[in-house]
C-alpha cells in the first residue's frame, strides 16, 4: 500500500515570508501525488498534482511542489505567504485498486498559521 | 462552488438512528467517492461508485452502505449510529474510474448525540 507522511503537524510563518510544508511518500512505483487545502469549515480544494510529466509542479495561488524520487519527497512551497493561506494542507497519494477503482490516501495534515 | 453538491450540510441525530447523506457529482463525472474525516482517524476512503456500480471499498463499516443511482447521484446510508460516527463526510467525483485530482464537495457534518 502507498502512504504519505507529513513531517510537521503545525507550521507558523510571517506574512510575506516563504512557506515550506514537507511530505514524504512511500510507494513501490512512480506515484501520483497531490496537495489539497482545507480552509476552516470548507471542503477540500486541489492545489496541484504530480503525475510524472514534470518534477516541478505549479499549482494555484502561487504554490508549487517538487517531486524528488531520490528523497521520496514532495514538499509544497510558496515564495511569499499571505494571510489567506492560513488553512490545513494535505499531502495525498492516489492508488489504483483491483477492479479498476481508485482511492486517495491522505496524510495527517499540516496546519499553516500566517502571522502579521 | 466546486460543482459537487452535498446535502444536508449539517445533521444532528441520536445514537441508534439511521441517516442518509446525499451527493450530486459534478456534471459529466461518472465516479463518486465517499470519505470520512474524523479527529482521530483523519481522512479515510469509504467507497467508490462508477456509473452505478461499486468499484472500490475502503474502511467502510458494515453498518454503512451506499449506492449510486441512474442519474449518478449517490447516497450514503449510516445506520445504528454511534457517537464515534460523528465526523465530516465528504463526497468527491471524477470523470473516470481512476482519475487524478478529484473534485470534492463541501461535506456533511454529522453529529451523533
Amino acid at each position: 500500500a502507498q502512504s504519505v507522511t507529513q513531517l510537521d503537524s503545525h507550521v507558523s510563518v510571517s506574512e510575506g515570508t516563504p512557506v515550506l510544508l514537507r511530505c514524504n511518500y512511500s510507494s513501490s512505483y512512480s506515484p501520483s501525488l497531490f496537495w489539497y487545502v482545507q480552509h476552516p469549515n470548507k471542503g477540500l480544494q486541489l492545489l496541484l498534482k504530480y503525475t510524472s510529466a514534470a518534477t516541478l509542479v505549479k499549482g494555484i495561488n502561487g504554490f508549487e511542489a517538487e517531486f524528488k524520487k531520490s528523497e521520496t519527497s514532495f514538499h509544497l512551497t510558496k515564495p511569499s505567504a499571505h494571510m489567506s493561506d492560513a488553512a490545513e494542507y494535505f499531502c495525498v497519494v492516489s492508488e489504483g485498486l483491483t477492479g479498476g477503482g481508485n482511492k486517495l490516501t491522505f496524510g495527517t495534515g499540516t496546519q499553516l498559521k500566517v502571522e502579521l | 462552488d466546486s460543482g459537487v453538491t452535498q446535502t444536508p450540510k449539517h445533521l444532528i441525530t441520536a445514537t441508534g438512528q439511521r441517516v442518509t447523506l446525499r451527493c450530486s457529482p459534478r456534471s459529466g463525472d461518472l465516479s463518486v467517492y465517499w470519505y470520512q474525516q474524523s479527529l482521530d482517524q483523519g481522512l479515510q476512503f469509504l467507497i467508490q461508485y462508477y456509473n452505478g456500480e461499486e468499484r472500490a471499498k475502503g474502511n467502510i463499516l458494515e453498518r454503512f452502505s451506499a449506492q449510486q443511482f441512474p442519474d449518478l447521484h449517490s447516497e450514503l446510508n449510516l445506520s445504528s449510529l454511534e457517537l464515534g460516527d460523528s465526523a465530516l463526510y465528504f463526497c468527491a467525483s471524477s470523470v473516470g474510474q481512476g482519475d487524478y485530482g478529484y473534485t470534492f464537495g463541501s461535506g456533511t457534518r454529522l453529529t451523533v448525540v
